[in-house]
């Protein structure tokens, strides 16, 4: 059964600061692996999507990589800012049976 | 504006007494799917759909039902709820089923006493 995980859970990191957040997966049959951003009592906004067969994707300030077969993303952030805070989520949809699952997140805080 | 619309946004009710969420999107898209966000357990799906008639189980179907019977609509149904179910509820869709991004709705808290 497939189980993601994000470590850490929770960081803190002053304004202007690069950072990087992890997504780790147990299977590696997978069509892509997705990540999002979700704010207080909000939904979640999705941000990067990267297919199986790629290595990274990038949108601005964001960069986001896959080792299918070491079962592990990063999402890294340039030049953090107050706004980035927020819990960051990576979730991944298998190619055996479409379902997603998530992470349990990283809360992350930016600190002015 | 393209969007997932769910509702109510908030409901508290009773043992028992069914319910339905009501989900909607305008975007034309294939694949929806339902969620329940619970802390200490993340997001966990409850059920998904690929297209019309086409409904699978999640990893957490208990105490569900959902039907597909228009393209934009996705209703998820309580038949007895029980107060294991109060957790906040996000109803989300993409384009086909793989390698889109998908677009969520605002979620619907739902308490169950």
């Amino acid at each position: 059964k497939q189980e993601v995980t994000q470590i850490p859970a929770a960081l803190s990191v002053p304004e202007g600061e690069n950072l990087v957040l992890n997504c780790s997966f147990t299977d590696s049959a997978i069509y892509n692996l997705q990540w999002f951003r979700q704010d207080p009592g909000k939904g979640l906004t999705s941000l990067l999507l990267i297919q199986s067969s790629q290595r990274e994707q990038t949108s601005g300030r964001l960069n986001a990589s896959l080792d299918k077969s070491s079962g592990r993303s990063t999402l890294y952030i340039a030049a953090s800012q107050p706004g980035d805070s927020a819990t960051y989520l990576c979730a991944v949809e298998g190619n055996r049976d479409d379902k997603i699952i998530f992470g349990k997140g990283t809360r992350l805080h930016i600190l002015p | 504006e393209a969007q997932v619309t769910q509702n109510p946004r908030y409901l508290i009710t009773v043992t028992g007494k069914k319910l339905t969420v009501t989900c909607s999107q305008n975007m034309n898209h294939e694949y929806m799917s339902w969620y329940r966000q619970d802390p200490g357990l993340g997001l966990r799906q409850i059920y998904y759909s690929m297209n019309v008639e086409v409904t699978d189980k999640g990893d957490v179907p208990e105490g569900y039902k959902v039907s597909r019977k228009e393209k934009r609509n996705f209703p998820l149904i309580l038949e007895s709820p029980s107060p294991n179910q109060t957790s906040l509820y996000f109803c989300a869709s993409s384009r086909g089923a793989s390698n889109q991004p998908q677009h969520f709705g605002d979620g619907t808290r739902l308490s169950i006493l």
